[in-house]
């Protein structure tokens, strides 16, 4: 069974202030690791999607690290804005499963201005 | 572009009945998958469809059923609705085809939220 866990599961950050989530995930037969960000009542949205050992994404003020050896992933967020305010959720996918996802239960980002 | 659509996007239905939710995946998405998701957790996947054949299943009853069409839309079919079949159901589209090829990066529609009562 794969699981992959998120923590924390809620954040709530004043206007500026950096943060970062974790999510840690089986790493035998590692395949991808994606982050997707959820606003309320929108679609999640692909952020990241990362497969190789020390790959690190960035998009604007989010970044996201992967260590595939030990199973996490890291993502950061620099000067959060409120429109950061969202769920971000990340999923794993193993080898020969490739397009099955599977989610952590998210973090859920406050950002206060 | 139209982006990922579900129908209908809300609604009720009571025990014992059956339900039908749709999906019409992006242009040029021939992948379509389907993810329930209950307050509190991640979406959980329930299949996935490439090509008109299912590529994956997951844990979920028999009473879950779906099907992909040629122009690639596709239909979740929930039979005998139970109270904990109560959930927003989010179908994605992907250009995935399949085997070790790059990643399946989804794109989701606004999903349909069931309630059975």
């Amino acid at each position: 069974i794969l699981n992959v866990e998120q923590s924390p599961q809620s954040l709530h950050v004043q206007e500026g202030d950096s943060t970062n989530f974790t999510c840690s995930f089986p790493s035998s037969n590692f395949y991808a690791l994606h982050w997707y960000r959820w606003e309320t009542a929108k679609s999640p949205e692909a952020l990241f999607v990362m497969t190789l050992n020390g790959d690190e994404k960035k998009k604007g003020r989010i970044s996201a690290t992967l260590n595939t050896k030990e199973g996490y992933s890291y993502l950061y967020i620099k000067g959060s804005q409120p429109e950061d305010s969202a769920t971000y959720l990340c999923a794993s996918s193993i080898y020969n499963q490739g397009g099955k996802l599977i989610f952590g239960q998210g973090t859920e980002l406050s950002v206060k201005p | 572009d139209a982006g990922v659509t579900q129908s209908p996007t809300h609604l009720i239905k009571t025990r014992g009945q059956q339900v039908t939710l749709r999906c019409s995946p992006i242009s040029g998405h021939k992948s379509v998958s389907w993810y329930q998701q209950v307050l509190g957790q991640g979406p959980q996947f329930i299949f996935q469809y490439y090509e008109k054949e299912e590529r994956g299943r997951g844990n979920f009853p028999d009473r879950f059923s779906a099907r992909q069409f040629p122009n690639y839309s596709s239909e979740l079919n929930v039979n005998a609705l139970l109270l904990g079949d109560s959930a927003l159901y989010l179908c994605a589209s992907s250009l995935w085809a399949g085997g070790t090829v790059g990643a399946n990066v989804l794109t989701f529609g606004a999903g349909s939220r069931l309630t059975v009562l």
